[in-house]
C-alpha cells in the first residue's frame, strides 16, 4: 500500500498569504495525484487532478506540482472560502489512498 | 447536474449488517466506475470499495480492512449502487459517500453521506 504523508499538519495564514500545502509518497505515483479540498458537514471536492491539472469550477489560485514522490499544492492568495482541510490521494496503485490532510486554517 | 444520494445508514450493533444505497441521475450511470469512500469521526479519508463498469468487466476490488466484510454492487437498470456490510465491527462508524470515478482513480462528484454508528 502507498503510504501518503502530508505536511503540514495545520498551516496558520492571514486572508491572501500564500499557501504551500505538501504530500510525499511512500513510493512513487508518477503524476497520478490528486487533491481534495474538505469543509466540515460537506462532502470533499476534487481541486487538482493529475499532479497539475485544475478540476471543474477551481479558480486559478490553486495550483498543484510535483511527480514521483513530492507533489505541491498552492494557494496564491486563499480566499475566506478556501480555509479548509487538504487531502492528496493518488490512483497509481489499488488501494486507492490519501494522506492524512492538511488544515488550513486563518490565523 | 450529476446528482448522488445516499441512504439506508444508521445505527447497528457489532456484528450486524446494514445495506447503503447511492441513486445516482444526470449521468450515463452504465458508463462510470463507481466508489465508497468513509471518514470515521475525527479521521482522514478511506476509499473501501469499487466497481467497474460490465464493459469493463464489472469487477470490484476492497480495501483490505473491510474485503471479505463488505461488497459493492451495481443495478445499472436503476441506475444505483449498493454496499453490503456485514460482521460491522466499531471501527467501521463513519460517514459513507458514494463517489463518481474520475480518470480511473479520482474521485468526481460525491453524495452528501450517509452516516453509520456501529455500537452497543
Amino acid at each position: 500500500e502507498i503510504v501518503l504523508t502530508q505536511s503540514p499538519a495545520t498551516l496558520s495564514l492571514s486572508p491572501g498569504e500564500r499557501a504551500t500545502l505538501s504530500c510525499r509518497a511512500s513510493q512513487s505515483v508518477n503524476t497520478y495525484l490528486a487533491w481534495y479540498q474538505k469543509k466540515p458537514g460537506q462532502a470533499p471536492r476534487l481541486v487538482i487532478y493529475d499532479a497539475s491539472n485544475r478540476a471543474t469550477g477551481i479558480p486559478a489560485r490553486f495550483s498543484g506540482s510535483g511527480s514521483g514522490t513530492d507533489f505541491t499544492l498552492t494557494i496564491s492568495s486563499p480566499e475566506p472560502e478556501d480555509f479548509a482541510v487538504y487531502y492528496c490521494q493518488q490512483r497509481s496503485n489499488w488501494p486507492l489512498t490519501f494522506g492524512g490532510g492538511t488544515k488550513v486554517e486563518i490565523k | 447536474e450529476v446528482q448522488l444520494v445516499e441512504s439506508g445508514g444508521g445505527l447497528v450493533k457489532p456484528g450486524g449488517s446494514l445495506r447503503l444505497s447511492c441513486a445516482a441521475s444526470g449521468f450515463t450511470f452504465s458508463n462510470v466506475w463507481m466508489n465508497w469512500v468513509r471518514q470515521a469521526p475525527g479521521k482522514g479519508l478511506e476509499c473501501v470499495g469499487r466497481i467497474k463498469t460490465k464493459t469493463d468487466g464489472g469487477t470490484t476490488d476492497y480495501a483490505a480492512p473491510v474485503k471479505d466484510r463488505f461488497t459493492v454492487s451495481r443495478d445499472d437498470s436503476r441506475n444505483t449502487f449498493y454496499l453490503q456490510m456485514s460482521s460491522l465491527k466499531t471501527e467501521d462508524t463513519a460517514v459513507y459517500y458514494c463517489t463518481t470515478d474520475f480518470h480511473r482513480g479520482y474521485f468526481g462528484s460525491w453524495g452528501q453521506g450517509s452516516l453509520v454508528t456501529v455500537s452497543s
